[in-house]
């Protein structure tokens, strides 16, 4: 099974470049959730879905974008990379608000 | 106020002893409650879910205090492969559908 899958895994950008953090899941959830965690930190939420077409701010949405076209995919988009976002980006899925969620193995992102 | 609160550790435990640490929420409203293990550079996993009466599973023991707004995980018998990063995360319910984490809490067990 294939559960959460995120790519890339691992990526260089530079100052003020773009770039689209791929993430699909195939259990059907209908929430999906894109954090990021900074060294020695705990997971902060970024932005969140809780259905097709429905999207929402969490904490720190600031710098990034998502879309929710399908059930499957949630897409994570950083417009003019910042030093400041360099972190490793977690995306997770949950059938309900209120149930297991399971992560995506990463995505490891450096902005120099 | 964090909405969700964590004692950073580390908790450095000998082999086979107890240790227990909290997690402090913020919103009276919440409504599910779980704990999460994090080993380093790897995703969160869950551990357990946390209920009204509490729960046990083998040598971990979670405890929901409403009340004062806490939970509480307790680690029996303290084993090497117990060394990790515990996350307290909270579902806001009503107030927002979304998976709250604290910051976790570090523990170290050592022979």
């Amino acid at each position: 099974n294939a559960g959460v899958t995120q790519t890339p895994k691992f990526r260089i950008l530079k100052i003020g470049q773009s770039m689209t953090l791929q993430c699909a899941q195939d259990m059907n959830h209908n929430y999906m959730y894109w954090y990021r965690q900074d060294p020695g930190m705990g997971l902060k939420l970024i932005y969140y879905s809780v259905g097709a077409g429905i999207t929402d701010k969490g904490e720190v949405p600031n710098g990034y974008n998502v879309s929710r076209s399908t059930t499957e995919d949630f897409p994570l988009r950083l417009e003019l990379a910042a030093p400041s976002q360099t972190s490793v980006y977690f995306c997770a899925s949950t059938v309900q608000s209120n149930t297991e969620a399971f992560f995506g193995q990463g995505t490891r992102l450096t902005v120099v | 106020r964090k909405e969700v609160e964590q004692d950073p550790g580390p908790f450095n435990v000998p082999e086979g002893a107890t240790v227990a640490f909290n997690c402090t929420y913020s919103n009276s409203a919440s409504q599910s409650f779980f704990w999460y293990r994090q080993d380093c550079r790897k995703e969160p996993k869950l551990l357990m879910s946390v209920y009204s009466s509490g729960n046990e599973d083998g040598r971990f023991t979670a405890q929901l205090n409403r009340a004062s707004q806490y939970i509480s995980l307790l680690i029996r018998d303290s084993k090497l492969s117990d060394s990790a990063t515990y996350l307290c995360v909270v579902n806001m319910g009503a107030a927002g559908n979304k998976l709250t984490f604290g910051g976790g809490t570090r523990v170290l067990v050592k022979p």
